[in-house]
């Protein structure tokens, strides 16, 4: 059972447009959201989260939105830039419990 | 800016043989996790350590597999007898309030 889900594997954008990376969750008790990036052979690094109780949580060029009706969360990077390619992990959590990964949407941004 | 930091970066060994994978988690920190990666799949949630006793695991966490902090400030993670499928990425976290801090990860490759 995956509770969370990135569908979307890949996604290539041109620099200075919009990066949207989407997630899906199941489990309705997860009440942290977290956006992960990650570059080869480095550790997952913490980029912005938002609270089950906000629906946007917004930091410079990235913007996350929360829709828990439909128990789905999207980033948005804007302007996206080369340096942003990347794996981008959506992380899902209980009361600082473990943190329940999605697959990972690699974003590669396009000079 | 404090962080975590894991030894060594890439561990190769022979199946059967034991490994132990290091990690010091930033220091007011009271949670810790491990986690792995195989390559080109999602990070995957191994074990939570709380008050010196493990809080959570997951089903990968099988009998070959334990964690300790021995000194207060290193958290270690065994391997008893590896396998070849035990070969990935295992990063170390450590956590304060929802945010979860990644070490780099030791690359593990069983041979």
């Amino acid at each position: 059972d995956q509770q969370v889900k990135q569908n979307s594997p890949s996604l290539s954008v041109q620099e200075g447009r919009i990066s949207i990376l989407n997630c899906d969750y199941t489990n309705s008790m997860f009440d942290y959201f977290l956006w992960y990036k990650k570059y080869p052979a480095e550790g997952p690094t913490f980029l912005i989260s938002i609270s089950s109780i906000k629906d946007k949580n917004e930091d410079g060029r990235f913007t996350v939105f929360l829709n828990k009706s439909a128990k789905h969360l999207s980033l948005h990077i804007v302007p996206s830039q080369p340096g942003d390619s990347a794996v981008y992990f959506c992380a899902a959590t209980t009361n600082a419990g473990k943190s329940t990964f999605g697959d990972g949407t690699t974003l590669t941004v396009k000079p | 800016e404090p962080e975590v930091t894991q030894t060594p970066s890439h561990q190769v060994t022979q199946m059967g043989q034991e490994v132990i994978l290091r990690c010091v988690p930033i220091s007011n920190h009271l949670y810790f996790y491990w986690y792995r990666q195989i390559l080109g799949q999602k990070v995957e949630f191994l074990v939570s350590f709380y008050n010196n006793e493990i809080s959570e695991k997951s089903e990968i966490f099988d009998d070959q597999f334990s964690v300790e902090r021995p000194d207060g400030s290193n958290f270690t993670l065994k391997i008893r007898s590896t396998k070849l499928e035990d070969s990935a990425m295992y990063f170390c976290a450590s956590i304060t309030g929802y945010e979860q801090f990644f070490g780099p990860g030791t690359r593990l490759t069983v041979l």
